[in-house]
């Protein structure tokens, strides 16, 4: 079936450095992926949604020029997080939803932990 | 705006049904999933049920959902240890929209 790669799985880095999260859509088209972020014990919070050829839109409260977006092909979107802090540390998940089918269910990846020292 | 309830924990006993309970506020939501997270990992869709169906049986899993309530459980039949884990309720208007989820149901399946 239709997967989703995301990558690096983990990443430790110092305060900062940015980073960059790949979100691949394998097998599949995707117009629209989305970013979400979960912190320790709570659910996903979405932080932007990921248009090919166009800008992310963002969710309130979250800052895009801390957190930079490219959806530059239809089969992958970055996430950068920029000089990031010990506070951006959080689990960041993608998922992508087909291009032409809008009635598939979209598909996450299997997220990137990331760990500000 | 859009919410989606869960209680946060349920205890049972291994061979026992699991049922976790949902409910959400949009009633323009088309899809309804049901995630499982186990520790560290990521989101595995185990289900999904479209708004205009009342269930949805896959192996153990049955999906129940009654609309007029917004209201969606998830019963896992025979537990087993190996399904403890986070469950995560979610809803989204179409495919390509962004899914709104539950806080997540944290299962404990005693031996």
């Amino acid at each position: 079936g239709a997967v989703v790669s995301q990558h690096p799985s983990r990443v430790i880095c110092k305060s900062g450095t940015s980073v960059k999260i790949e979100c691949r859509s394998l097998d599949f088209q995707a117009t629209t992926m989305f970013w979400y972020r979960q912190f320790p014990k709570q659910s996903l919070m979405l932080m932007a949604t990921s248009n090919e050829g166009s800008k992310a839109t963002y969710e309130q409260g979250v800052e895009k020029d801390k957190f930079l977006i490219n959806h530059a092909s239809l089969t992958l979107s970055t996430l950068t997080v920029t000089s990031a802090h010990p506070e951006d540390s959080s689990f960041y998940i993608c998922s992508a939803s087909a291009y032409l089918n809008s009635n598939q269910p979209q598909h996450f990846g299997d997220g990137t932990r990331l760990s500000i020292l | 705006g859009e919410d989606v309830e869960q209680s946060l924990f349920l205890s049972v006993r291994e061979g026992d049904s699991s049922v976790i309970n949902c409910t959400y506020t949009d009633s323009s939501s088309t899809y309804l999933y049901w995630y499982k997270q186990e520790p560290g990992a990521g989101l595995q869709l185990l289900t999904y049920i479209f708004s205009n169906m009342d269930m949805k049986q896959d192996q153990r899993l049955t999906v129940l959902l009654n609309k007029k309530d917004k209201h969606l459980s998830l019963r896992i039949a025979d537990t087993q240890t190996g399904d403890s884990a986070i469950y995560f309720c979610a809803e989204s208007y179409s495919g390509n929209t962004p899914l709104v989820f539950g806080k997540g149901t944290r299962l404990s399946v005693i031996a």
